[in-house]
């Protein structure tokens, strides 16, 4: 089975635009994560989609927001970008248990 | 709310030496814990999981972990280091939550080098 894909794989935005990322869960997954990662908070949980409905949320502000497709594949969208968005935005998907398979992140910078 | 605390940020080991990386957490009830490991520049990769049963877990590429509760424990283990190992490794918890699904709550990470 292929793994989990995420596109765009580095990024590079400016203050105050708005970005979106893409995942797609390995086949057959019906769950999508997100997850930002920086040297200084770690890992820290975005939200969670499961059949096109949000199911679980962090703590990050309105701009972060999501969505889940009918074919399970997820974007997330940052809006009004700030630099301390720069992070490796990583997404997860699972199926029926409870284990989760990362895909290689997207590295955004902003200037 | 559950955390994961790993006490050291980085060991050194050397090659063909043992290796244990600690991992506490804290969680009302019974947790789903995981171990990650991420190389620079990638994503993380599971090495094993523990959801119940046997505490003792095997995983991928050698590794096991023992889960302990009286401890709230979950270190990870290797008899035998190789250079290949060298990387970051993360310790998570997973807990159900209301409404179904689940969410990980990761520590902060031990980066291991290997001395050759």
């Amino acid at each position: 089975k292929a793994g989990v894909t995420q596109t765009p794989r580095y990024l590079i935005k400016t203050r105050g635009q708005q970005v979106t990322l893409s995942c797609s869960p390995i086949s057959g997954h019906r769950s999508v994560s997100w997850y930002q990662q920086t040297p200084g908070q770690g890992l820290q949980f975005l939200f969670e989609y499961f059949s096109e409905t949000q199911r679980n949320k962090g703590n990050f502000p309105g701009r972060f927001s999501g969505r889940q497709f009918s074919n399970s594949r997820s974007e997330m969208n940052v809006s009004t970008l700030e630099l301390g968005d720069s992070a490796l935005y990583l997404c997860a998907s699972a199926g029926e248990a409870y284990e989760q398979y990362f895909g290689p992140g997207t590295r955004l910078t902003v200037t | 709310a559950q955390s994961v605390t790993q006490p050291d940020i980085h060991i050194t080991v050397s090659e063909g030496a043992s290796l244990e990386l600690r991992c506490n957490y804290s969680y009302g009830a019974t947790p789903y814990l995981f171990w990650y490991v991420q190389s620079p520049g990638q994503g993380l990769q599971l090495l094993l999981k523990y959801f119940s049963g046997d505490t003792l877990v095997q995983g991928i590429k050698g590794f096991e972990a023992e889960f302990k509760r009286s401890q709230s424990s979950f270190n990870l283990r290797k008899p035998s280091v190789h250079w290949s190992d060298a990387a970051e490794y993360f310790c998570a918890v997973g807990a159900s939550v209301t409404g179904g699904g689940n969410k990980l709550t990761f520590g902060t990470g031990t980066q291991l080098k290997v001395e050759l």
